[in-house]
């Protein structure tokens, strides 16, 4: 069964700092998805990543994917407090039947100033 | 464009009922796919539904259990609820290609069950 593991689970930031957010998952895939989600919301759609050696950015988040360690990374720049919230990776396993995303278990990003 | 949509927002059920969740998929997708977010925890694949079948299917009991239908919006139901059960669920939609080969699943806003 794909496991998705996300490190670390909780982040604490201060405001203007960089940190990455990593996610390694245990099957092969090459297609992987971040997400954000604030407190009692669904999920916002940050980064669509479909091939090894993908790179993605918007803002202050940038995200790749390296198929070959099956490690993806969500780096965030010169944080800000509007960046709180909870990180999810997920890995479309099987995408060619239907696909079934697997979900990381969930990064908690604090910014404070 | 309407998105996903979900009903209801929240649910309040006792334990022993049957619950029925709703989803609407986004325009001219096909796929439903429905997720169990318990509170501290990612989202966990419960099933999928495509040609108002089931595809695919998550490690969740038999209690769990969903339609789709010809529009191809689709129903959750969940009986014998137990207080484990309490948690978002989450419908995404995708589009199906022939063989099964699917894009980005979209997400809904959600449906709060809380069991007592």
């Amino acid at each position: 069964e794909l496991k998705v593991e996300q490190n670390p689970l909780f982040l604490s930031m201060q405001e203007g700092k960089n940190y990455t957010i990593y996610c390694n998952y245990s099957t092969t895939s090459d297609r992987l998805y971040w997400y954000r989600q604030d407190p009692g919301k669904s999920l916002e759609s940050l980064f669509v990543l479909l091939s090894n050696g993908a790179v993605k950015q918007e803002g202050r988040l940038m995200a790749s994917l390296d198929t070959k360690a099956r490690l993806s990374t969500l780096h965030i720049t010169a944080a800000v407090h509007d960046l709180s919230a909870t990180y999810f990776c997920a890995v479309d396993y099987l995408y060619n039947q239907g696909g079934k995303l697997i979900f990381g278990q969930g990064t908690e990003l604090s910014v404070k100033p | 464009d309407a998105g996903v949509t979900q009903s209801p927002t929240h649910l309040i059920k006792t334990r022993g009922q049957q619950v029925t969740l709703r989803c609407s998929p986004k325009s001219g997708h096909d796929t439903v796919s429905w997720y169990q977010q318990a509170l501290g925890q990612g989202p966990q694949f419960i099933f999928q539904y495509y040609e108002e079948e089931e595809r695919q299917r998550g490690n969740f009991p038999d209690r769990f259990s969903g339609h789709q239908f010809p529009n191809y919006s689709s129903e959750l139901n969940v009986n014998a609820l137990l207080l484990g059960d309490s948690a978002l669920y989450l419908c995404a939609s995708s589009f199906s290609m022939g063989l099964g080969y699917s894009y980005e699943q979209y997400f809904g806003p959600g449906t709060r069950l809380t069991v007592t």
